[in-house]
């Protein structure tokens, strides 16, 4: 089974840091992974897919990059609003899916 | 709009079976990927089951043999048959659908399983 380790599991930062969270995969995945973004309570939501691509409708201060093992997910300029926790996912084994654990993000 | 509402979650005893709904609007249940995915108290997802819009249907191996994900074309609404629950089982559910293999675009709001004597 493919495995997803994320890291960190938790960060606080302040309005408008830059936040980085990466993700590892225990395998070359190309760029079959994706972010998602869960406030509490809620369902998740999909922001990143295919590695790189901003879902529609997904403001465009988040962003996606990597390929093959090592994924970064970023956002230039942390709001309020985002604070959640973030999952990424694979899909290179399909027909199943694996998450990783996920980084909670907080507010300085 | 696209909209998932899923129901039949709440406390059952370990052992015991359960079938929990997913009712669509907005789109075609049968034309997409539709998944169900897990998060247990305090942690984190973890996908369930997957029926693809061709009728093919896979699960992960937690759940393989106990669970069974289906449709039903008339009501545009996914099920998912759980049986033998076991406390490890407990968790929000949620319905999820996939446009492609790939992703999943829009989530319910999920239903609480707690499996519990």
């Amino acid at each position: 089974d493919i495995q997803m380790t994320q890291s960190p599991s938790s960060l606080s930062a302040s309005v408008g840091d830059r936040v980085t969270i990466t993700c590892q995969a225990s395998q070359d995945i190309s760029n079959y992974l994706n972010w998602y973004q869960q406030k509490p309570g809620k369902a998740p939501k999909l922001l990143i897919y295919d590695a790189s691509n901003l879902e529609t409708g997904v403001p465009s201060r988040f962003s996606g990059s990597g390929s093959g093992t090592d994924f970064t997910f970023t956002i230039s300029s942390l709001q309020p609003e985002d604070i959640a926790t973030y999952y990424c996912q694979q899909y290179d084994n399909l027909p199943r899916y694996t998450f990783g654990q996920g980084t909670k993000l907080e507010i300085k | 709009e696209v909209q998932l509402v899923e129901s039949g979650g709440g406390l059952i005893q370990p052992g015991g079976s359960l079938r929990l709904s997913c009712a669509a609007s907005g789109f075609t249940v049968s034309s997409n990927y539709m998944s169900w995915v897990r998060q247990a108290p305090g942690k984190g997802l973890e996908w369930v089951s997957v029926i693809y819009s061709g009728g093919s249907t896979y699960y992960a191996d937690s759940v393989k043999g106990r669970f069974t994900i289906s449709r039903d074309n008339s009501k545009n609404t996914l099920y998912l048959q759980m049986n033998s629950l076991r406390a490890e089982d407990t968790a929000v559910y949620y319905c999820a659908r996939g446009i492609t293999r790939r992703y999943f675009d829009y989530w319910g709001q999920g239903t609480l399983v707690t499996v519990s004597s």
